[in-house]
């Protein structure tokens, strides 16, 4: 069966220090593989998505950036956080259009 | 560009009763799924219940089921014998069948569904 994985968990930095959340699927080849932002109460903001290894499309401009380095590995980044940063950030794949997006448990980020 | 709208941003029920959430969309396709998915506390995002678009019948699981009216671009998620572990963030979520930019997932700013005891 898939799965996917997101760590940290929990990340308190301070503002201006470098970012790095990684998400990793087992379990299936090729997937898509999506960033998704989530402000306190809100709803889901879509980061960055990919369609294969390199392949990194942005949905909002911003101070971070996406890489998928490998297959079934999803990495976000920032060189210099800021404040506005802070949130819950959640990894998520698919594969078939007709299948669900699967998330993971998400990185609760707080920049200080 | 399809639209999601959720017109609840917070219901409350009584523990045991039922509550319908609603959800409509707005697209030109004739091919897409939608979903719902609950977000509890923990924030954790469950996959609730989909509903493929050529299909007639109503996706149901368990004490969840939809009513899905696709001339009237309506799903809505029906929670029967509410528990207290109902209590979450419900989001309603629609995919384009034919993909296109972010595979056209859009998701609705959801509703906080309250379980009174």
């Amino acid at each position: 069966s898939q799965t996917i994985h997101q760590w940290p968990a929990t990340l308190v930095q301070p503002v201006g220090s470098p970012l790095s959340l990684e998400c990793t699927v087992e379990g299936t080849s090729n997937p898509n593989l999506y960033w998704y932002r989530q402000a306190a109460g809100r709803g889901l903001q879509l980061l960055f998505y990919s369609v294969g290894i390199g392949q990194i499309s942005s949905e909002v401009p911003q101070n971070l950036s996406a890489s998928r380095p490998q297959d079934r590995q999803f990495i976000l980044s920032s060189k210099k956080l800021l404040l506005s940063d802070s949130g819950f950030y959640l990894c998520a794949w698919t594969g078939l259009l007709s299948s669900p997006l699967h998330f993971g448990n998400g990185t609760r980020l707080t920049v200080t | 560009a399809q639209t999601v709208t959720q017109s609840q941003p917070e219901m409350s029920v009584q523990e045991a009763e039922t509550v319908t959430l609603s959800c409509t969309y707005d697209t030109s396709e004739s091919d897409y799924y939608l979903f719902w998915y609950k977000q509890p506390p923990s924030r954790q995002m469950i996959l609730v219940i989909r509903q493929e678009a050529y299909k007639q019948q109503n996706a149901t699981e368990n004490r969840f089921s939809v009513n899905f009216q696709k001339a009237a671009k309506s799903f809505s998620l029906k929670i029967s014998d509410s528990q207290l572990g109902d209590a979450a963030m419900y989001f309603c979520a629609y995919r384009s069948g034919s993909g296109g930019g972010a595979d056209g997932l859009t998701f609705g700013k959801g509703t906080h569904l309250i379980i009174q005891p």
